[in-house]
């Protein structure tokens, strides 16, 4: 595609489901980003790919929160047993390998009930 | 660690309004400086950045220059339209590094 694909772009989930969200970055960007926009907060950094591996994790809030990114293309960021403090805006941005500049997606909003 | 600090909004001006949107930072060395603009149902997007100090970066009649004394990355346009209602942020990237850190964001509206 032309730009970033995120899904599901809404999803409402109760405590202590499991959510998986996707990324699909732009075609040849080799690396991959996450954050998290809370109302009324910056962007949190959570974690960056650089083909498949990636090498910070620190941002990840805790254990319940993982990713993968497999054959250097999609991600999946997965939260399981999803709390209350999860809901938010999760978003995807993808790079060139070593560029500076950054090609979001449109987010997906989580809400947790 | 690096931060980014950037006034609250929302900032609410008329039709052909001067705007400033402050923005700091902190970081050690010499960090890349930008803003990005989000609009209306729409993911964030690079308007401007500036790679070195005194360097201004400028696009659709926006402009920011990177002051290492003061160490400020202002958001400035003489003239603002209604088109220009959107979310922008001030972020930082250190040299070599591949973390982006941005600020909180500050909402603009633009009334007519």
């Amino acid at each position: 595609g032309a730009g970033v694909s995120q899904s599901p772009s809404n999803k409402v989930t109760e405590k202590g489901k499991d959510v998986e969200l996707r990324c699909d970055p732009i075609s040849g960007h080799t690396a991959l980003y996450w954050y998290r926009q809370s109302l009324g907060q910056g962007l949190e950094f959570l974690i960056y790919f650089q083909g498949n591996s990636a090498p910070d994790k620190s941002g990840l809030p805790s254990d319940r929160f993982s990713a993968e990114r497999t054959g250097g293309s999609v991600s999946t960021l997965t939260i399981q047993r999803t709390q209350q403090e999860d809901s938010a805006v999760y978003l995807c941005a993808s790079s060139l390998a070593r560029a500076e500049e950054l090609f979001f997606g449109e987010g997906s909003r989580l809400t947790v009930l | 660690g690096n931060s980014v600090t950037q006034m609250e909004g929302p900032v609410t001006l008329s039709e052909e309004a001067f705007l400033t949107i402050n923005c700091t930072y902190t970081a050690t060395g010499y960090p890349s400086l930008f803003w990005y603009v989000q609009y209306p149902g729409e993911g964030l997007q690079l308007l401007l950045k500036a790679t070195k100090a005194d360097d201004k970066g400028s696009n659709k009649g926006f402009e920011a220059t990177y002051r290492k004394e003061t160490t400020s990355f202002h958001l400035e346009k003489g003239s603002v339209q209604v088109s220009d209602s959107a979310v922008y942020f001030c972020a930082l990237r250190s040299t070599g590094g591949f973390k982006t850190i941005f600020g909180a964001g500050t909402r603009l509206f633009v009334k007519a």
